[in-house]
């Protein structure tokens, strides 16, 4: 099946530990994104790359860190410095420029 | 830079009553549009899209939205709700010729009573 899978989609930290959420593609797209969403804020852009080891930072990075060694892949590492990291987390490729995503199934991380 | 605003935090609807959802934009130039709806437990996945031609658009589970440029509106419509349209409704943009983001509202929950 074509898809978008993230892992894990529970996780459980202890404060100042960082952690690496999983995400894969096999879309084909050239295109991935990760976006953090959090009740009544809507969804976040934390990071963004439209090709292979190129990205960029979206509206709230800090904290936080990509890379995108292969096309299918876009793993995103929550570090310490991130203030707030108890989120759900979603991860999305697309085609642009037309701005349509398809998103992964989430991953909840929770901080203790 | 693009903003969007989704001014309903929180609808609830009974069965067969007919809905609209509220989503404005801000961006001056050309913008594609999109509605994703989120039911619980699933994710996120698009519902309809808007690029060029006819601002009316249909989507999947008889919604549709009108786009309107005079207004930088964008808004959902569903002439009788079922209680299965119970979710949370995102409306999104992307700038045509912009950085290929796609700027997501703050959604709406929608909460439909049998």
């Amino acid at each position: 099946d074509g898809g978008i899978t993230q892992s894990p989609k529970y996780l459980f930290r202890k404060e100042g530990q960082n952690v690496t959420l999983s995400c894969e593609q096999n879309l084909n797209h050239d295109a991935m994104y990760w976006y953090r969403q959090d009740p009544g804020q809507g969804l976040r852009l934390i990071y963004y790359s439209q090709i292979v080891n190129d990205f960029q930072k979206g509206d709230i990075a800090e904290g936080y860190s990509v890379s995108r060694e292969k096309k299918e892949s876009f793993p995103l590492t929550v570090t310490s410095a991130q203030k707030n990291p108890t989120a759900f987390y979603l991860c999305a490729s697309g085609d642009f420029p037309t701005g349509e995503l398809f998103f992964g199934e989430g991953s909840r991380l929770t901080v203790l | 830079a693009q903003s969007v605003s989704q001014h309903n935090h929180h609808v609830i609807l009974s069965e067969a009553a007919s809905l609209e959802l509220g989503c404005n934009y801000s961006y001056g130039g050309t913008v594609n549009l999109f509605w994703y709806v989120q039911y619980p437990g699933q994710h996120l996945q698009l519902l309809l899209k808007y690029f060029s031609g006819d601002p009316l658009v249909k989507g999947i589970k008889g919604f549709e939205a009108e786009f309107i440029k005079s207004k930088f509106s964008f808004n959902l419509r569903k002439p009788s709700v079922q209680w299965s349209d119970t979710a949370e409704y995102f409306c999104a943009v992307n700038a045509v010729l912009g950085n290929e983001k796609l700027t997501f509202g703050t959604g709406t929950r929608l909460t439909i009573i049998p």
